[in-house]
């Protein structure tokens, strides 16, 4: 069974507009940490943002937030005034346990930042 | 600081041929290592990762292998490649409980 979903493929936002990004994620461990990674088109994996599952406050780095709804089991990335440089795939992704050593990826959004 | 290198950045092989791309860490102890693999637009897949020397964990049965022969060192191999194995390929280190540091990543074409 999928891990990660992200149920969007590709995502147009105006540029300045906000955009959110929807991850759904499974596990049955208590303790797991959530990630979003941005990928542009060089292929590099930037880390954007980390949610603890037991952080009582939603993450932020910036322009980044991270929407975290425990009972969902959801980890939506929303991303505010946006730039043009922020077209790229984003990908959510999962570790589970503590100190846990697998990383499971989602699919991944496309967002396309229109001018 | 923690640097990660991965090389080649990009690599055409034919069928048939043998494979070795190498990653290696600086600035950092007993990392945990990853390789993953990437489809054109798709996710990244888990391939194999170590939490030491000599100890490799597979995720996805297949023609690739990988060894950690020192602490900062992780190799992929293949002794035959395959069309299905052309994609992006990810090495990747991470410390206890901390996120994924990637490398620039290698892109392999296999003719």
């Amino acid at each position: 069974a999928q891990k990660i979903t992200q149920t969007q493929p590709g995502m147009f936002v105006q540029e300045k507009e906000a955009v959110t990004l929807d991850c759904t994620y499974d596990t049955s461990d208590p303790s797991y940490g959530l990630f979003w990674y941005k990928q542009p088109s060089s292929g590099e994996m930037i880390f954007l943002i980390y949610q603890g599952s037991y952080d009582q406050q939603n993450a932020t780095e910036g322009r980044y937030s991270l929407n975290f709804q425990k009972a969902r089991k959801s980890a939506n990335l929303v991303i505010s005034a946006s730039q043009l440089g922020d077209s790229a795939m984003y990908f959510c992704a999962m570790r589970e346990g503590h100190y846990g050593q697998n990383f499971v990826f989602g699919p991944g959004t496309r967002l396309s930042v229109l001018p | 600081s923690q640097t990660i290198h991965q090389w080649p950045a990009t690599l055409v092989q034919p069928v048939g041929s043998p494979l070795s791309l190498e990653c290696t860490v600086e600035g950092t102890s007993n990392p945990n290592l990853y390789w993953y693999r990437q489809a054109a637009g798709r996710g990244l897949q888990l391939l194999f990762y170590s939490v030491g020397i000599g100890q490799i964990s597979s995720e996805v049965p297949q023609n690739l292998s990988a060894s950690r022969p020192q602490d900062r060192q992780f190799i992929l191999s293949s002794k035959k490649l395959l069309l299905s194995d052309s994609g992006f390929y990810l090495c990747a280190w991470s410390g206890q409980g901390e996120k994924l540091f990637f490398g620039s990543g290698t892109q392999l074409s296999v003719l």
